[in-house]
C-alpha cells in the first residue's frame, strides 16, 4: 500500500520569504503525486500534479514542486509567499491504475506573518 | 461552470441516528468520490462511484454506504451514528475513472457533521 509523510505539521514564514513544504511518499508501484490547498471552511483545491515527464511541475498561485524518484519526495516550493497563502497544504498520492483513490498526508499548516 | 455542490453544509445528529449527505458533481463529470476528514485521522477515502457502480472502497465499516444516480449525483449514508463519525465529509468529482491518464478531481466545500 502507498503512504505519504508530511514531516512538518506547521510552517511559520514571513511574508515575501521563500517556503518549502516537504512531502515524502512510499509505494511499490508507480505513482501520481498531487498538492492540494485547503482554506478555512472550504474544500480542497488542486495546486499542481505530477503524472509523468518533467520532474519540475508548476502550479497555480506561483507554487511549484519537484518530483525526486530516488528520494521518493515531492516537495512544494514558493519563492515569495503572501499573507493569502496562509492555509493547510496536503500532499497526496495515487497509484497508476488505481482509479481516483487519493491517499493524503497529514497536512502542513502554512502561516504567513507580516 | 458551477462547481461541486454538497448539501447540507452543516448537520447535527445524535448517536444512533442515520444521516444522508448529497453531492452534485460538476456538469459532465461522471465519477464521484467521498472522503472523510477528521483532526485525528486526517483525510481518508471512503468510496468512488462511476456510472452508478461503486468502483473503489476504503477501509470503513458497512455503516457507511453510498450510491450514484443516473445523473451522476451521489449520496452517502451513515447508519447508527457514533461520536467518532463527527467529521467534514468531502465529495470530489472528475470527468471519468482514471485510466491511462489521471483525472483531476474537484472538491466540494464539504458537509460538516456533528454527532452528539
Amino acid at each position: 500500500a502507498q503512504s505519504v509523510t508530511q514531516l512538518d505539521s506547521q510552517v511559520p514564514v514571513f511574508e515575501e520569504a521563500p517556503v518549502e513544504l516537504r512531502c515524502n511518499y512510499s509505494s511499490s508501484v508507480s505513482v501520481y503525486l498531487f498538492w492540494y490547498v485547503q482554506y478555512p471552511n472550504q474544500g480542497l483545491q488542486l495546486l499542481l500534479k505530477y503524472l509523468s515527464g518533467s520532474t519540475l511541475v508548476k502550479g497555480i498561485n506561483g507554487f511549484e514542486a519537484e518530483f525526486n524518484k530516488s528520494q521518493t519526495s515531492f516537495h512544494l516550493r514558493k519563492p515569495s509567499v503572501h499573507i493569502s497563502d496562509t492555509a493547510e497544504y496536503f500532499c497526496a498520492v495515487t497509484i497508476t491504475g488505481g482509479g481516483n483513490k487519493l491517499t493524503f498526508g497529514t497536512g502542513t499548516q502554512l502561516k504567513v506573518e507580516l | 461552470k458551477a462547481g461541486v455542490t454538497q448539501t447540507p453544509r452543516y448537520l447535527i445528529k445524535t448517536r444512533g441516528q442515520q444521516v444522508t449527505l448529497s453531492c452534485s458533481p460538476i456538469s459532465g463529470h461522471r465519477s464521484v468520490s467521498w472522503y472523510q476528514q477528521t483532526p485525528g485521522q486526517g483525510l481518508q477515502f471512503l468510496f468512488e462511484y462511476f456510472s452508478e457502480t461503486q468502483r473503489n472502497k476504503g477501509n470503513f465499516p458497512g455503516r457507511f454506504s453510498g450510491r450514484q444516480f443516473s445523473n451522476s449525483r451521489s449520496e452517502m449514508n451513515v447508519s447508527t451514528l457514533e461520536l467518532g463519525d463527527s467529521a467534514l465529509y468531502l465529495c470530489a468529482s472528475s470527468l471519468r475513472l482514471a485510466g491511462g491518464s489521471q483525472e483531476t478531481q474537484y472538491f466540494g466545500p464539504g458537509t460538516r457533521l456533528l454527532v452528539l
